[in-house]
């Protein structure tokens, strides 16, 4: 089983800064990455999927990068809305598409 | 517009049995395949099980299998996951989520909190 790993576990920062949150795959996934926000008390919302394409209704300030082992998901200017939970998941290999342990995004 | 509805948890004791349901609607359901996925109190995301669109590809995660069975009605557009022999660590808020099977879970519902305990 193919294991994800975010980095780093909690980040800290201030609204209006650019920041970047890394997931890393045991093993190739190719670009069968996604990405969810969870706000607190909410469910898990679709950002972003093969690797770099924003989900509908998702702003242009969240962007995701990578392929392969390596990917990035970057928010420019930071709104208060956004400090919240980050997971990756991979769906290259199926079951069971496995979800990383996640990034605290806090004030 | 997509909206899934779970419903069906609560508090039952080591051993017990307990069958979610989630209600669909906004888009055409039978056309879609869905999954569950939970949630352990304070701990990341866990895919359990999924359906395909006419309910004849079935598959469960190792934590659950020969416990749950997955099953869906797409006359009255709704999932279920009938669970049996449970453990304090299902304990977990469940979803049921659209997509999966080589493909990222594109909506969610809000999830509904199972409960292991004595």
């Amino acid at each position: 089983e193919i294991v994800m790993t975010q980095s780093p576990a909690t980040l800290s920062v201030s609204p209006g800064e650019r920041i970047t949150l890394s997931c890393r795959a045991s093993q190739s996934v190719r670009t069968n990455l996604a990405w969810y926000q969870q706000r607190p008390g909410q469910s898990p919302r679709l950002l972003i999927y093969s690797a770099s394409t924003r989900a509908i209704g998702v702003p242009a300030r969240f962007s995701g990068s990578g392929s392969g082992t390596e990917f990035t998901l970057a928010i420019s200017s930071l709104q208060s809305e956004d400090f919240a939970l980050y997971y990756c998941q991979e769906y290259n290999n199926w079951p069971p598409g496995t979800f990383g342990q996640g990034t605290q995004l806090d004030i | 517009e997509v909206h899934l509805e779970e419903s069906g948890g609560g508090l039952v004791q080591p051993g017990g049995s307990l069958r979610l349901s989630c209600a669909a609607s906004g888009f055409i359901f039978s056309s879609f395949e869905v999954n569950w996925v939970r949630q352990a109190p304070g701990k990341g995301l866990d895919w359990i099980a999924y359906i395909n669109s006419d309910g004849s590809a079935i598959y469960y995660a190792d934590s659950v299998k020969g416990r749950s069975t997955i099953s869906r009605d797409n006359a009255k557009n709704s999932l279920s996951l009938q669970m049996h022999s449970l453990r304090a660590d299902d304990t977990a808020v469940y979803y049921c989520a659209t997509g999966g099977y080589y493909a990222p879970f594109d909506y969610w519902g809000q999830g509904t909190l199972v409960t292991v305990s004595a």
